[in-house]
This record gives C-alpha cells, sequence and structure tokens, in this order.
C-alpha cells in the first residue's frame, strides 16, 4: 500500500498571505488528523476528520481550517498568515478515530513565513 | 487542562545501556498511549503502543509499562544500538467530544546513543 502523502513539500508565504496544504490517507483509511510540529512545542493537534466530519479540534485559532472529502483526502486552509505559524504541518491518517488507532504520518509540508 | 509530560528532554546512553523514558498526563479517562520514534528529517513512526486495560507491553527490546493509578507511562529501551538515535514522543488519547479522543503528545525525548 502507498503511504499516506502530502503536498506541497515545502511552501514559502508572506504574512497576510493564505495557504492550502493537500494529504492524501492511506487506502481505506477513514481518519485524516493534522499536526503542526515545531521545535519549541514539539507536536500539536489541530484537527482530525473522519468521513468527512470534523471529529475533535485543537486550540488553535479560527484561522485554521480543514476539510475532508468523500474519498478521504484532506485539506487544511491557513489564511492571514502570522511569522508564527511557519512549522512543519503533518498530516496522519488511520483506519479507526485517531484516539484509539495507530497512525501513519505523510513526510509533512514544511511551511515558511516571511 | 490537556497535558501530557515528557521527561527527560534530552537522553545520552552508551551502547549496550538501557534507556528510560517517561511521561504523565492529566486526564483520567485517556485509554490509548502510542509512543512515536521520529529519526532525523523523517516522520514520526510508531514503534509501541498500550491501551489502558494492560499494565505491560513488549516488543523484542522495547516495553512500556502504565500505572493509571499515577497517570504515568513509560518507555523501556534494553541493549540500545547506535540505530534507535531518534527523537521520541508519548502521546495519550483525551479530550473526547462526541466520543472522539484525540492524541496529546509529550514535547518529546532526543535519545543520542554512543558507541
Amino acid at each position: 500500500k502507498a503511504g499516506v502523502t502530502q503536498t506541497p513539500r515545502y511552501l514559502i508565504k508572506t504574512r497576510g498571505q493564505q495557504v492550502t496544504l493537500s494529504c492524501s490517507p492511506i487506502s481505506g483509511h477513514r481518519s485524516v488528523s493534522w499536526y503542526q510540529q515545531t521545535p519549541g512545542q514539539g507536536l500539536q493537534f489541530l484537527f482530525e476528520y473522519f468521513s468527512e466530519t470534523q471529529r475533535n479540534k485543537g486550540n488553535f485559532p479560527g484561522r485554521f481550517s480543514g476539510r475532508q472529502f468523500s474519498n478521504s483526502r484532506s485539506e487544511m486552509n491557513v489564511s492571514t498568515l502570522e511569522l508564527g505559524d511557519s512549522a512543519l504541518y503533518l498530516c496522519a491518517s488511520s483506519f479507526g478515530l485517531a484516539g484509539y488507532n495507530e497512525q501513519f504520518f505523510g513526510p509533512g509540508t514544511r511551511l515558511t513565513v516571511l | 487542562g490537556e497535558n501530557v509530560e515528557q521527561h527527560p528532554s534530552t537522553l545520552s546512553v552508551q551502547e549496550g545501556d538501557s534507556a528510560v523514558i517517561k511521561c504523565t498526563y492529566s486526564d483520567s479517562a485517556s485509554n490509548y498511549f502510542p509512543w512515536y520514534k521520529q529519526e532525523l528529517g523523517k516522520r514520526p513512526q510508531l514503534i509501541i503502543d498500550i491501551r489502558s486495560n494492560v499494565g505491560e507491553k513488549k516488543d523484542q527490546r522495547i516495553a512500556v509499562t502504565l500505572n493509571k493509578t499515577a497517570k504515568h507511562f513509560s518507555l523501556h529501551i534494553t541493549e540500545t544500538q547506535p540505530e534507535d538515535s531518534a527523537v521520541y514522543f508519548c502521546a495519550a488519547s483525551m479530550g473526547a467530544i462526541q466520543g472522539a479522543q484525540k492524541l496529546v503528545f509529550g514535547q518529546g525525548t532526543r535519545l543520542t546513543i554512543n558507541p
């Protein structure tokens, strides 16, 4: 089976812009979770989508949003970018809900905000 | 609040020795505790996990113990090898919304195995 893929792998944006990141889960996985990874904060949970429904969310501002399509692919959008949004954004897929099942991570999208 | 504390933040051991990483969690309803290994420049990968109905689980050189009363769990790596050098993250499920818990991760432990 192909692993979790993310596009693009690298992004450079300027403050105030918006960005959309994409995640394709392992075939058959219905859950996609998104995490922000920074050196100082570790892995911070953003949200989880399961069968096109947001099932849980972390403590991030409303500028961070996501969605999931019927084929389980997911997108994450960040509007009005801030310098502090620079991070590695990881998505992870699992067969069942993320809080109970092994998650498989993608390679990440490294976002740099200038 | 929803919190997982992980210690130590860095750990250096001699090859062949054992390494122990400890985590505490805040939510008594947590019932799933995975450990992920992230090598430099790579994605995190699950190395072992434990559920709340089990006190200990072992897989070759890796073991995890869980103390639900103390809300504490630990990763034990025996006979360490250079390829064990990586950042290790513990996580605990918590914060259920409509039956869906999320994973809250610890801050990570950078393990270095010295030859």
